[in-house]
């Protein structure tokens, strides 16, 4: 079946560091990739996609290219905030599930950002 | 203006209760799912409908009753409640085009608290 590897935490980093989060996985046929994040306190909200090999999904700063030959979608920032803290997820979808997509997710980082 | 809201936000139980949350999106998505994320934060989907009809049932226990009565709402009732079940829940909702999943959009949690 899809799964998920994502990088263990939890991340602590200072103000203006790079990140990057790593994410890996087993998927029969072609998914789509996702970042997830969750605020302290509150829902998931969509970071980015990419639907097919060699997209690269940016928001907020973040950006992550999906990389077939590797399966891998690694999530990468330049320069961190404060407010970049919180739990990232990376997740699949096979969008031709034909009624039975899902998102399947991974473990979840936690990303601390100190001043 | 939100787009997939559950109710409540918080609920806490004692064990053996009956209790029901609530979500509704003003999407116009046909797909809506419930996922469970647990005190490590992993996420796990348990149900998906598609146009009121049920597609997954991800092994979850027979307490847990999903029920849609049209498809902008899908409602979880847990009968006989477990403090197992405290968890956070979260209520999703995505749109399939010719058999294409677009993305997904989650409301902002129910935590569940079992005392």
């Amino acid at each position: 079946g899809d799964s998920v590897t994502q990088m263990e935490g939890p991340v602590t980093l200072s103000e203006e560091a790079c990140l990057t989060i790593n994410c890996t996985y087993t998927a029969t046929g072609y998914p789509s990739l996702f970042w997830y994040v969750q605020y302290p306190g509150e829902g998931l909200q969509l970071l980015l996609k990419a639907t097919k090999a060699d997209d690269k999904g940016s928001n907020k700063g973040f950006e992550a290219t999906y990389r077939k030959e590797t399966t891998s979608f690694h999530l990468e920032k330049g320069s961190v905030q404060v407010s970049d803290s919180a739990v990232y997820f990376c997740a699949l979808s096979d969008p031709y599930g034909f009624g039975n997509e899902k998102l399947t997710f991974g473990t979840g980082t936690r990303l601390t950002i100190i001043p | 203006d939100t787009a997939v809201s559950q109710t409540p936000k918080y609920l806490v139980t004692q064990m053996g209760n009956d209790k029901s949350i609530k979500c509704e999106q003003n999407l116009g998505h046909d797909t809506m799912y419930w996922y469970k994320q647990d005190s490590k934060k992993f996420l796990k989907i348990m149900f998906s409908y598609n146009n009121k009809e049920l597609i997954i049932n991800e092994t979850v226990p027979n307490r847990f009753s999903p029920k849609s009565p049209d498809k902008a709402h899908l409602n979880l009732h847990i009968n006989s409640l477990e403090l197992g079940d405290s968890a956070v829940y979260f209520c999703a909702s995505s749109q399939e085009i010719g058999n294409y999943n677009y993305g997904y959009t989650f409301g902002s949690g129910t935590r569940l608290t079992v005392v």
